[in-house]
This record gives structure tokens, C-alpha cells and sequence, in this order.
């Protein structure tokens, strides 16, 4: 079956440090991936995103890449700051008619100043 | 101008009873949607719309009901609440193809005692 998982289910970083989170996705046919930052009490915030023609892709402080080969996305945030600290998931294109966002289980990064 | 805003924020209520949640996104997208957030963080998709109509229903019971009066609404309607239905529920919303980001609202916190 369609799912998308986290190797890590936490990641303590100290302020400035680059923090990676992974993620392997099961669905070689999936080709739209986007990561979100969750924080408290908060809907999921998009970040980044991704298609499958492409294997890098750079924001302000983030970037995401995609290993197609070994289904794997990573997010790098540089400098990372305490207000960085949040649960992240990604997500694929899959489900009924591929058309529904498949959730991992998310990562929640600590930041300590 | 909360783009997408969700009602109520809180639902404390008892098992048996009927409630509903609603969503209004002023983004002008063409699709919406309703996603559940257990315990543990998953998110999972439960419904989709398109222009008003269904276009996702991922397994979920009959006592959950969907209704979009207009492509700028929908709501979820839950007959005879459920122990298991204590959750935050998200409604999200995106421009007409799925390759596009979901922007969600904060979440609705449902705890049935």
C-alpha cells in the first residue's frame, strides 16, 4: 500500500546548526511531494515543494531533494532558529484517483537556543 | 483575512450526540478538503471537493457528511459522535489540479466524553 514515513520521529538541533529531516515514500509513481511545518495548535503551513522531474529545489533557508532512485526526500533548514521548532511532515500525491495528499508521521524539531 | 478559517475551534461534547464544523476558505480555490489528525499526529485525507462536487471519500463512515453549499464552503456534519471520534479535524483547500499546495485552517479540537 500507498505511505509515506519518517526515519526520525525527533530531532534535537542547537540555534544556527543545519537540521536534515528525512522521509521515504512507498509510491514510485508519485509525482508531487510538499513539506509542512506544524506547530502548535496550528493547521499545517506548506514550505516547500517538489516535482518529480526535478531532484533539487532551494527556498529562503530550506531545501528539499529528491532521490527518485531510493525514494527518498530530505528538508535541510540552514541556520535553523527556535522559531523553527515544529512537528514536519511530508506529503506525496496518492490515494483514491491519486489525487488525495498521503501524510507522513511527521518529525518534531527542537531548536534550543 | 484568515484564508482559510474553520468554526468551531473547540467541540467538547457527548458520545451520541450530532454536531458539525465548518469551513469557509476566501482564497478563490476550486477544491476543498477535510483531513483528520489523530493522537499520534497523523493527518489523513477523509473528504474531498471539487467545484461543490465529491471527489474524495476515503473510507470514511457514513455518520461523517460532507456538504458544500458553495465552492467557498464546506462543512462536515457527524451524526451519533463516537468515542474514536475525538481527533482535530483540518479543513484545507487548493487551486484546481492537486499538483498545487493545500493551505489549512487551525483545526477543530472534537473530544467526545
Amino acid at each position: 500500500g500507498e505511505s509515506v514515513g519518517l526515519h526520525l520521529p525527533t530531532l534535537s538541533v542547537q540555534e544556527g546548526d543545519n537540521s536534515i529531516i528525512n522521509c521515504a515514500y512507498s509510491n514510485s509513481a508519485s509525482d508531487y511531494f510538499i513539506w509542512y511545518k506544524q506547530e502548535s495548535g496550528k493547521g499545517p503551513q506548506f514550505i516547500i515543494d517538489i516535482r518529480s522531474n526535478m531532484d533539487k529545489r532551494q527556498g529562503q533557508r530550506v531545501t528539499v531533494l529528491l532521490n527518485k532512485t531510493v525514494k527518498h526526500l530530505s528538508l535541510q533548514i540552514a541556520a535553523t532558529q527556535p522559531g523553527d521548532s515544529a512537528v514536519y511532515f511530508c506529503a506525496e500525491i496518492g490515494g483514491q484517483a491519486g489525487t488525495a495528499l498521503i501524510f507522513g508521521k511527521g518529525t518534531t524539531l527542537s531548536v534550543s537556543s | 483575512d484568515t484564508a482559510v478559517s474553520q468554526t468551531p475551534k473547540y467541540l467538547v461534547t457527548q458520545m451520541g450526540n450530532d454536531k458539525s464544523i465548518k469551513c469557509e476558505q476566501n482564497l478563490g480555490h476550486d477544491t476543498m478538503y477535510w483531513y483528520k489528525q489523530d493522537s499520534k499526529k497523523f493527518l489523513k485525507i477523509m473528504f474531498s471537493y471539487n467545484n461543490k462536487e465529491l471527489i474524495i471519500n476515503e473510507t470514511v463512515p457514513n455518520r461523517f457528511s460532507p456538504k458544500s453549499p458553495d465552492k467557498a464552503h464546506l462543512n462536515l456534519h457527524i451524526n451519533s459522535l463516537e468515542l474514536g471520534d475525538s481527533a482535530v479535524y483540518f479543513c484545507a483547500s487548493s487551486q484546481d489540479t492537486i499538483s498545487q499546495p493545500q493551505h489549512f485552517g487551525d483545526g477543530t479540537r472534537l473530544s467526545i466524553l
